[in-house]
């Protein structure tokens, strides 16, 4: 079976750009969970979903970030326009429920020039 | 004041050694608490976890958990080269639902 997958596995954009990261978390599993770390700091919960809906997005840093989760599949998180600080490593995690073991994905690695 | 504290390291330890990893957390709401091992450019892979007070032994691999003084451990025993990699605690208030990392421990097992 297929792991949590996330796309691209590294992004490279000018400050002020558009990027977009894809996760595809494992088939069936209802909760997806985003993550990122950024340099030298500890990984940071950012937001939760459970099926297409935002459970928690207490971890969101700004407006200039936006989730979503299409029918409950997989999910989006566009940053716009990016800044330098948000370079990092964004993890996507998934998981049954939200007592089961949740999966991480390798992560996308964001670095903005 | 963050919330959980790791001393990021690096570790170096020989084969066989035991190794003591541990995490203090400031947030007495903690109930579950995971221990997470990610290896370079992969994402975190669940090692143990516990819940509430205790210890908890999973072959090489011993946790602990002392509420009281809000201070979490993870005890490797006859450490391999293949265990080198960062470990993260990562206690939680509601199980798996929302991670509040520590900063991780490096670790390397030299032969």
């Amino acid at each position: 079976e297929a792991g949590v997958t996330q796309f691209p596995s590294h992004s490279v954009i000018e400050k002020g750009q558009t990027v977009t990261l894809r996760c595809d978390p494992i088939s069936g599993h209802d909760n997806l969970y985003w993550y990122r770390r950024v340099m030298g700091k500890e990984i940071k919960f950012l937001l939760h979903f459970v099926k297409e809906s935002k459970q928690d997005e207490s971890g969101m840093p700004n407006n200039r970030f936006l989730a979503e989760r299409t029918g409950g599949t997989y999910s989006t998180l566009k940053v716009q326009p990016a800044e330098l600080e948000d370079s990092g490593v964004y993890f996507c995690a998934s998981s049954p429920g939200v007592y089961t073991e949740a999966f991480f994905g390798q992560g996308t690695r964001l670095t903005v020039v | 004041q963050k919330e959980v504290e790791q001393d990021p390291g690096p570790l170096s330890v020989p084969e066989g050694a035991i190794v003591s990893l541990n995490c203090t957390y400031s947030n007495s709401a903690f109930q579950y608490f995971m221990w997470y091992r990610q290896y370079s450019r992969k994402g975190p892979e669940l090692l143990m976890y516990t819940y509430s007070s205790g210890n908890k032994e999973d072959g090489r691999f011993t946790a602990q958990v002392d509420k009281s003084s809000k201070y979490i451990s993870l005890f490797i025993r006859d450490s391999q080269p293949s265990d080198s990699a960062t470990y993260l605690c990562a206690p939680s208030l509601t199980s798996y639902g929302k991670l509040t990392f520590g900063q991780g421990t490096i670790l390397t097992v030299h032969p």
